[in-house]
């Protein structure tokens, strides 16, 4: 079975510091995708970053990039220059086509100021 | 503007009632995605359905029913047979098929709550 795990319910940072969000996955499949979502206070669910699983190259999207380590199968979430806005829960999503996203539990992250 | 568009916000449901969700998409997507999410536990799949007029089990699918007669609808039943109905519930949908590479697109959700 394909499972995500997040291991780290809870974490703080500084305004303009970096964090970084750690989630493992596990798979049989070559042929994956992974997503790192953020859901803030409103509950709206926001796509943050994406990576494709024959790509090498970590995705980077602004002030967010992730540590693809695919034998490890890791999957991080690096946040810099964190900002009070970036206060939400993160979840790290898996999908291989299955029509299924499996999400881990989850990463509640509070920015402080 | 394009989007997924779930109501009510708040529900609320006596004991031994079923209530509807509603959940619409004009995205065009074939794939609609039901969700239910409580504190610790993440995002979990009740059902999902690749294409009209077809749906299939998820992970937490007792006693709860869903349809999909129109490519843009896929509302949720909570039967009086769910235990602990309670819950913050969303609605997703991609556009399926060989484009596993697009995310899930998400509504603002419902949070139902039994009385």
């Amino acid at each position: 079975a394909q499972t995500v795990t997040q291991s780290q319910p809870e974490m703080s940072v500084q305004e303009a510091e970096t964090v970084t969000l750690s989630c493992t996955y596990d798979t049989s499949e070559s042929n994956y995708y992974l997503f790192w979502y953020k859901q803030p206070p409103s509950r709206q669910m926001i796509l943050v970053i994406r990576q494709e699983a024959y790509k090498q190259q970590n995705a980077t999207e602004n002030r967010f990039s992730v540590n693809f380590q695919k034998a490890a199968k890791s999957f991080s979430l690096k946040i810099s220059d964190s900002q009070l806005g970036d206060t939400a829960m993160y979840f790290c999503a898996f999908t291989s086509g299955t029509y299924k996203y499996i999400f881990g539990t989850g990463t509640r992250l509070k920015v402080l100021a | 503007d394009g989007g997924i568009t779930q109501s009510p916000k708040y529900l609320f449901r006596k004991e031994g009632q079923n209530v509807t969700l509603s959940c619409e998409q004009n995205l065009n997507h074939d794939a609609m995605y039901w969700y239910r999410q409580d504190p610790g536990q993440g995002l979990r799949l009740i059902y999902y359905s690749q294409i009209v007029n077809d749906f299939q089990k998820g992970d937490i699918a007792e006693g709860y029913s869903v349809s999909r007669e129109k490519k843009e609808s896929f509302p949720l039943t909570v039967t009086s047979a769910q235990k602990n109905p309670t819950a913050f519930y969303l609605c997703a949908s991609s556009r399926g098929g060989v484009m596993i590479e697009t995310e899930a697109f998400f509504g603002q959700g419902t949070r139902l709550t039994v009385v």
